[in-house]
């Protein structure tokens, strides 16, 4: 089954203790990405990655690290997370970009509260 | 500034209603995409539109791209408690590198009671 895989599905963490939201693809997609939802704000781009060792910043990356090092896993990092990082996070994938032509896959969200 | 911009942002009516929900811009997209969404789950593509004045037809879902490609539309016929959830419209954006990157209006909520 074509499936984006998130883990953990909830997390609850402290001020400036680092992790790392795991996001795995079974499609051999080349095109990745990362958004965050907030209420009143929808659905903001994080990072994206066009392939293996390509990435880049999307509309809202400050706080944020990714890496591409193969090509179904996209980790996010947050370094040293903050209250204002509180939010439901999504991880997507798609063969080629964001062309008409390409359906983007969304994995089922973290959500993730920063106390 | 927001690129797309949707209306209404909350929607709820009876089942058996119809009811329309739009997605604006200022700029001109090569394609426009739907997504719905439920509690719980992420965003699931609904359809692609592509062609200016283009119409397509989902079962009950009705989706319409404008003519000059600023602005879509879905309609939903005689609307089931199965329709509940948060509506999103999604278009390819450029960057400033050269690539582009799928930009999304903010959502309709709709809810449809039984």
């Amino acid at each position: 089954e074509a499936q984006v895989t998130q883990n953990p599905r909830y997390l609850i963490t402290v001020t400036g203790k680092k992790l790392t939201v795991t996001c795995s693809q079974n499609m051999n997609h080349e095109y990745m990405s990362w958004y965050r939802q907030d209420p009143g704000l929808g659905l903001r781009q994080i990072y994206y990655s066009m392939n293996v060792e390509v990435t880049d910043k999307g509309d809202v990356p400050e706080g944020y690290k990714v890496s591409r090092k193969e090509k179904r896993n996209f980790p996010l990092i947050l370094e040293s997370p903050s209250p204002n990082q509180t939010s439901l996070y999504f991880c997507a994938s798609s063969s080629g970009g964001t062309s008409a032509k390409n359906i983007q896959y969304f994995g089922a969200g973290t959500r993730l509260s920063v106390l | 500034t927001q690129l797309l911009e949707q209306s209404p942002q909350f929607l709820s009516i009876q089942e058996g209603e119809n009811l329309t929900v739009y997605c604006n811009s200022s700029s001109v997209f090569s394609s426009l995409q739907w997504y719905r969404q439920e509690p719980g789950e992420g965003p699931v593509l609904l359809v692609t539109v592509v062609t200016g004045g283009e119409v397509k037809k989902l079962k009950r879902l009705t989706f319409q791209f404008g003519d000059a490609r600023k602005d879509s539309s879905l309609h939903i016929t005689a609307a089931q408690p199965g329709d509940t959830g948060l509506y999103l419209c999604a278009g390819p954006y450029p960057t400033q590198g050269g690539s582009e990157k799928l930009v999304f209006g903010k959502g309709t909520k709709l809810t449809v009671n039984p």
